[in-house]
């Protein structure tokens, strides 16, 4: 079985500040990881993932995030936060190919 | 491509009342998919189809869900006699049986729905 953990389901940054949060995963095979974004009475969107290779991926909308096998995280940074990155941000972990395990979700406010 | 539509978006109905929803996926995605999202938590897996064969399905599919996907194209989801603990946004999702993007599903923007 495969699980997600995210710190912290509250972060406030100012604008243009670094966006960091935080996804640990468990899982007893290599996993498929994945970022999502979540907009208010909306869908999920895709940010980014990681399959296999480089272990450096980068997303959408200037995000990015580094799968660690050692620390058995999958961050996800952006360098300078925007308003506009207000959102619900959920890390998802698959082991085989169709089912995702969520995290419980970050919720992003950026103040002025 | 118009992305993964659901119909409806809102729905409000009565305890013991049956519900369906339906899920469009994006063209040419075979497997489709439908989690269930509770305030405050990540969605979690409820069934996936392949084509039209309903490949696997979750525990937290009681007997009051049921869920369909006649000819492979779109699907419905069914629940009967519903409960307060049904009320949640029901996510439909879709992805391509092989390709870059065989790993990545693509959401639609959800039925919310609310039990009285």
């Amino acid at each position: 079985a495969q699980s997600v953990t995210q710190l912290g389901s509250h972060v406030s940054v100012s604008e243009g500040a670094l966006v960091l949060l935080r996804c640990n995963y468990s899982s007893s095979v290599p996993p498929y990881l994945f970022w999502y974004v979540q907009y208010p009475n909306q869908g999920l969107q895709l940010l980014l993932k990681y399959t296999t290779g480089a272990t450096l991926v980068k997303g959408i909308n200037g995000f990015e995030a580094e799968f660690k096998k050692s620390e058995t995280s999958f961050h996800l940074t952006k360098p300078s936060a925007h308003m506009s990155d207000a959102a619900e941000y959920f890390c998802a972990v698959s082991i085989n190919d169709y089912k995702l395990s969520f995290g419980a979700g970050t919720t992003v406010t950026v103040r002025a | 491509d118009t992305g993964v539509s659901q119909d409806p978006r809102h729905k409000i109905t009565k305890r013991g009342q049956n519900v369906t929803f339906r899920c469009d996926p994006i063209s040419e995605h075979n497997r489709l998919y439908w989690y269930r999202q509770t305030l405050g938590q990540g969605p979690e897996f409820l069934t996936y189809f392949q084509n039209e064969a309903q490949l696997e399905k979750s525990r937290l599919l009681s007997d009051r869900f049921s869920a369909e996907r006649p000819k492979g194209s779109f699907s419905t989801l069914e629940i009967q006699r519903t409960e307060q603990g049904d009320s949640a946004m029901y996510l439909c999702a879709s992805s391509p049986r092989q390709g870059a993007d065989a790993d990545t599903q693509y959401f639609g923007p959800g039925t919310r729905l609310t039990v009285l």
